[in-house]
């Protein structure tokens, strides 16, 4: 069974500066998806990047970017100059390929905070 | 596009007692999740939809959570008797087909339940 892990429950970040969250997936799949949600206070959860296993180009989204390193099975998000908006709680995702059946297991979260 | 549209927001019952969810996908969306999220950890899915069909319910505990989805389109959580354990949000997500893996999940804001 695929795990995802996210070994930093809170993280913050000064507004304006870099910060990068930490995930990591075990898999024995050469073929998936992996995501990054984000989660506001009682608010709903929203897509923020995606990466497929098969391109080697890390995905980026004006302000999101990732490393993805498949040998190493790690997939870290970077938010550049954050803003009070990124507060939120982010989930990394594993999707598994699997026509007709399609999993997503998520990791337990970070809770990152924007200090002003 | 409306989104994921999910009722009631909130709930409080005691235990033993029975409780629905209702979700209504976005439009076209033809397969629908259901999560359950305990405080403190990522979604965790209870039962996938295809149209009316179910693709994979390995994690609903079934002797007392049920799901239907009737036409294809709504869909209801049904959790008879509720434990104390049950207390979580639910989520419901759609997306427009399984086996479309760059077709990411939308979700609604959830349903907050608390068992007393």
């Amino acid at each position: 069974a695929q795990t995802v892990t996210q070994s930093q429950p809170e993280m913050s970040v000064q507004e304006a500066e870099t910060v990068t969250l930490s995930c990591t997936y075990d898999t024995s799949e050469s073929d998936y998806y992996l995501f990054w949600y984000k989660q506001p206070p009682s608010r709903q959860m929203i897509l923020v990047i995606r990466q497929e296993a098969y391109k080697q180009q890390n995905a980026t989204e004006n302000r999101f970017s990732v490393n993805f390193q498949k040998a190493a099975k790690s997939f870290s998000l970077k938010i550049s100059d954050s803003q009070l908006g990124d507060a939120a709680m982010y989930f990394c995702a594993y999707l598994r390929i699997n026509f007709g059946n399609e999993k997503l297991t998520f990791g337990t979260g970070t809770r990152l905070t924007i200090i002003p | 596009e409306a989104g994921v549209a999910q009722s009631p927001r909130y709930k409080i019952i005691e235990k033993r007692q029975s409780v629905a969810f209702w979700c209504n996908p976005i439009s076209g969306h033809a397969t629908l999740y259901w999560y359950q999220q305990i405080l403190g950890q990522g979604p965790k899915l209870l039962i996938q939809f295809q149209n009316n069909g179910v693709v994979d319910d390995s994690q609903l505990p079934k002797d007392r959570f049920s799901a239907e989805r009737l036409k294809g389109v709504d869909s209801t959580l049904k959790i008879q008797p509720a434990k104390l354990e049950d207390s979580a949000v639910y989520l419901c997500a759609s997306s427009p087909i399984t086996g479309a893996s760059n077709q990411p999940q939308h979700f609604g804001d959830g349903t907050r339940l608390s068992i007393l």
